[in-house]
C-alpha cells in the first residue's frame, strides 16, 4: 500500500459526459501528479501540482482540468468524454517538486461507452 | 523532443539468472533517472533513483547504472525469482516533467 488513495476504482460512463477523479496523496507529500495509461500509449504525464499550485503540464487535453485543494487532495475533471479517453488514470505523490520518488495510487479505470 | 526507449520485446530468463534491462534516451540530459516496477492493472512502484553524478546504485538484488555519455541506464536483477516477473519502467525527470518509457516485460521461469 503506497498511502495514495484514489476514488472511484472503476467508472463507466457514456460519450459526452463529464467525470471527476479524486486523489489523496500520502501524508506529508506536497506534490501530486496525474497520469493516463492506455494500452497503446504507455504511461503519459498529464499535470503536476505542488502545494496547491500548478507546477508542470504534459499532454493534457483542453477537455481535462485538474486542481489541488488546500488539504492537498486533488481532482482531475474530464469532460466531453470520448471513447479514446478510456484508460487507467493514476495519481502519484511525492515529497517535493522533483528529485524525489513518486508513490502511485491504485488507479481509476475509466471506460467510456 | 525527449524520447525514452526500452526493449519492447519481453525478456524471458531462468530463475537464478541475472536479468538486464536497458533504457536509452535522446534529446535530453536528465538530472536523474528512476526505475519502477508495474504489475498488471496496478500502479507503478518506485524501485531506485540514480543521479547524473552517480555511476551505479544498488539496493538488495537490484543494481542500476547511469551512463550520461551513452545516454543509457541499465537495470539488473540478480538471482532473479518468478516473483520478479513484471513490467519495469524507466523514467526521466527534469524540467518539472516526468517522462516514462513504455516498459519492458520480464518473465522469470522457475
Amino acid at each position: 500500500d503506497s498511502g495514495v488513495t484514489q476514488t472511484p476504482k472503476h467508472l463507466i460512463t457514456a460519450t459526452g459526459q463529464r467525470v471527476t477523479l479524486r486523489c489523496s496523496p500520502r501524508s506529508g507529500d506536497l506534490s501530486v501528479y496525474w497520469y493516463q495509461q492506455s494500452l497503446d500509449q504507455g504511461l503519459q504525464f498529464l499535470i503536476q501540482y505542488y502545494n496547491g499550485e500548478e507546477r508542470a503540464k504534459g499532454n493534457i487535453l483542453e477537455r481535462f482540468s485538474a486542481q489541488q485543494f488546500p488539504d492537498l487532495h486533488s481532482e482531475l475533471n474530464l469532460s466531453s468524454l470520448e471513447l479514446g479517453d478510456s484508460a487507467l488514470y493514476f495519481c502519484a505523490s511525492s515529497v517535493a517538486t522533483e528529485d524525489y520518488e513518486q508513490y502511485f495510487g491504485p488507479g481509476t479505470r475509466l471506460t467510456v461507452t | 523532443s525527449q524520447k525514452i526507449e526500452q526493449n519492447s520485446e519481453a525478456l524471458n530468463i531462468q530463475e537464478g539468472k541475472t536479468a538486464t534491462l536497458t533504457c536509452n534516451y535522446t534529446n535530453y540530459s536528465p538530472a536523474y533517472l528512476q526505475w519502477y516496477r508495474q504489475d498488471p492493472g496496478r500502479g507503478p512502484v518506485f524501485l531506485l533513483l540514480i543521479r547524473e553524478n552517480e555511476k551505479e546504485k544498488r539496493k538488495e538484488r537490484l543494481k542500476v547504472t547511469f551512463d550520461t555519455t551513452l545516454k543509457q541506464s541499465l537495470f539488473h536483477i540478480t538471482a532473479s525469482q518468478p516473483a520478479d516477473s513484471a513490467t519495469y519502467l524507466c523514467a526521466l525527470d527534469g524540467s518539472f516533467k516526468t517522462i516514462f518509457g513504455a516498459g519492458t516485460r520480464l518473465f522469470v521461469k522457475a
